[in-house]
């Protein structure tokens, strides 16, 4: 069975600081990983996803994240904060089977809250 | 606005009855996933469907059940409800079952159970 720990469960930076967001993952076959944004009071939004193409994988907003197998991790960074990053941001891995299959049901971390500060 | 649409927006109700919560998939998208959000157990998948049949099973209660209609619209029935059924329910659309596709997350149903 695969998932996804986060480690912090609230990470505050300065505005134009470096945003680093860890995830470590758990799976017996090739992970497919993705990283979410919730914004108060909304529904998640896709960030970027890895599908085991290039290991370092851009998203939107700036954000970019690298798949490390040596050290489980797809840890999400960005270079600079902006107040409009505040939210909260989850990893999630895909169910998959040893073939490469996928249903798509998501197996989500419990979640990072990110303060800005001014 | 992700084009996915869940009714209602917020459910207050007494323990022991049941609720249903609606959600319509973006146009063109064929699978349907709902998931539960709560401060204990955090964001749970709970129930694919794909084309109106079911297609995978989570973290789902037997007193839970869900079903898509010929119009891909799902519903998710709570029955029994208890004080720990109190949540946010999300519902998700993508085109077809894996990871091709992206899954586009409706605002949710806030419930809550008194």
């Amino acid at each position: 069975a695969q998932s996804v720990t986060q480690l912090g469960s609230h990470v505050s930076v300065s505005e134009g600081a470096l945003v680093l967001l860890r995830c470590n993952y758990s799976s017996s076959v090739p992970p497919y990983l993705f990283w979410y944004v919730q914004y108060p009071n909304q529904g998640l939004q896709l960030l970027l996803k890895y599908t085991s193409a290039a290991t370092l994988v851009k998203g939107i907003n700036g954000f970019e994240a690298e798949f490390k197998k040596s050290e489980t991790s797809f840890h999400l960074t960005k270079p600079s904060a902006h107040m409009s990053d505040a939210a909260e941001y989850f990893c999630a891995v895909s169910d998959s089977t040893y073939y490469g299959g996928s249903q798509g049901n998501l197996i989500f971390g419990k979640g990072t809250k990110l303060s800005v500060k001014p | 606005d992700s084009g996915v649409t869940q009714t209602p927006k917020h459910l207050i109700t007494a323990t022991g009855q049941r609720v249903t919560l609606r959600c319509s998939p973006r146009s063109g998208d064929l699978s349907v996933y709902w998931y539960q959000q709560s401060l204990d157990q955090g964001l749970q998948f709970l129930i694919h469907y794909y084309n109106g049949e079911e297609r995978a099973k989570g973290n789902i209660l037997e007193r839970f059940s869900a079903q898509q209609f010929p119009d891909l619209h799902s519903e998710l029935n709570l029955s029994s409800l208890e004080l720990g059924d109190s949540a946010l329910y999300f519902c998700a659309s993508s085109k077809t079952p894996g990871i091709n596709y992206e899954q586009y997350f409706g605002p949710g149903t806030r419930l809550t159970v008194t």
